[in-house]
C-alpha cells in the first residue's frame, strides 16, 4: 500500500511557464514533507521542505503548498528552466518520540522542460 | 558536489564474492541511511542508523550487514547476492537522530551488478 502517491509519472512544461508537482498522502502520522530532484546517476538532491504547521513554504522558484485537510502537497517552480528537468520525488517523515526514521517516497514525477 | 561520498561508484560482482559499500559524511549528521533504488523506483529505505546504533531494518535479507564504525562511516557488506539484488544503494545522513525533522543528503550512490 502506498503511503505517498505521485499519480504523474510524467510532466512537460514549457520553459518560462509555471511547472506544478502534486502528491497525495495517506499517513495521517506524517507531519513533515520534502521535495528531492534527481538527476541520472546522481543521488536526490534536496529541494525544499515542509513542517505540517505550516500551509506554504517558499524557497526562490521554489513554492510548496500544503493542504492538510486534503493530505495533498503540490510543488510549484516558476518560472521553469531547462535545468529543472529532472525526476522529482515527494517524500514524508511520521511524527517521531524518538529515534531517527526514514523518508517514505512517492514513485517520482519525471519533468521535463521544452524551450 | 554531494557532501556525502560513496564509493566505489560502480561494482560488478558475483554471486560469491564478499564486498563492500562505503560512504562517509563529514557534516556532523548524527543519523545516516542506506537506501536501495532499483529502475524507475523510489528509494526503498534499509537501514538506518541513529547516533551510530541500527535503530531501523526494513526486513532486509542477511545477505546485506550494515556497519557504523563512528559517526562519519557507514558500510554495508555484501556476501552471496543475488542478480535481483542489482540497483544503486544510495547513502544517506541527517542532522537529526532522534526523530526531529531535517532533510536528508543523499550522496550520489554505489551502482551494483550481481552477476
Amino acid at each position: 500500500d502506498q503511503q505517498v502517491k505521485q499519480n504523474s509519472p510524467s510532466l512537460s512544461v514549457q520553459e518560462g511557464r509555471i511547472s506544478i508537482l502534486n502528491c497525495d498522502y495517506t499517513n495521517s502520522m506524517f507531519d513533515y514533507f520534502l521535495w528531492y530532484k534527481k538527476y541520472p546517476a546522481e543521488g536526490p538532491t534536496f529541494l525544499i521542505s515542509i513542517s505540517s504547521i505550516k500551509d506554504k513554504n517558499e524557497d526562490g522558484r521554489f513554492t510548496v503548498f500544503l493542504n492538510k485537510s486534503a493530505k495533498h502537497l503540490s510543488l510549484h517552480i516558476v518560472p521553469s528552466q531547462p535545468g529543472d528537468s529532472a525526476v522529482y520525488f515527494c517524500a514524508a517523515l511520521p511524527y517521531s518520540g524518538g529515534g531517527a526514521d526514514g523518508l517514505t517516497f512517492g514513485k517520482g514525477t519525471h519533468l521535463i522542460i521544452q524551450p | 558536489d554531494t557532501e556525502v561520498t560513496q564509493t566505489p561508484k560502480h561494482l560488478v560482482m558475483g554471486m560469491t564474492n564478499k564486498k563492500s559499500l562505503k560512504c562517509e559524511q563529514h557534516m556532523g549528521h548524527r543519523a545516516m541511511y542506506w537506501y536501495k533504488q532499483k529502475a524507475k523506483k523510489p528509494p526503498e529505505l534499509m537501514f538506518v542508523y541513529s547516533y551510530e546504533k541500527l535503530s531501523i531494518n526494513e526486513s532486509v535479507p542477511s545477505r546485506f550487514s550494515p556497519e557504523c564504525p563512528n559517526s562519519s562511516l557507514l558500510n554495508l557488506h555484501l556476501h552471496a547476492l543475488q542478480p535481483e539484488d542489482s540497483a544503486l544503494y544510495l547513502c544517506a545522513s541527517s542532522q537529526d537522530g532522534t526523530g526531529g525533522h531535517s532533510p536528508l543528503h543523499f550522496g550520489n550512490g554505489t551502482r551494483l551488478t550481481v552477476t
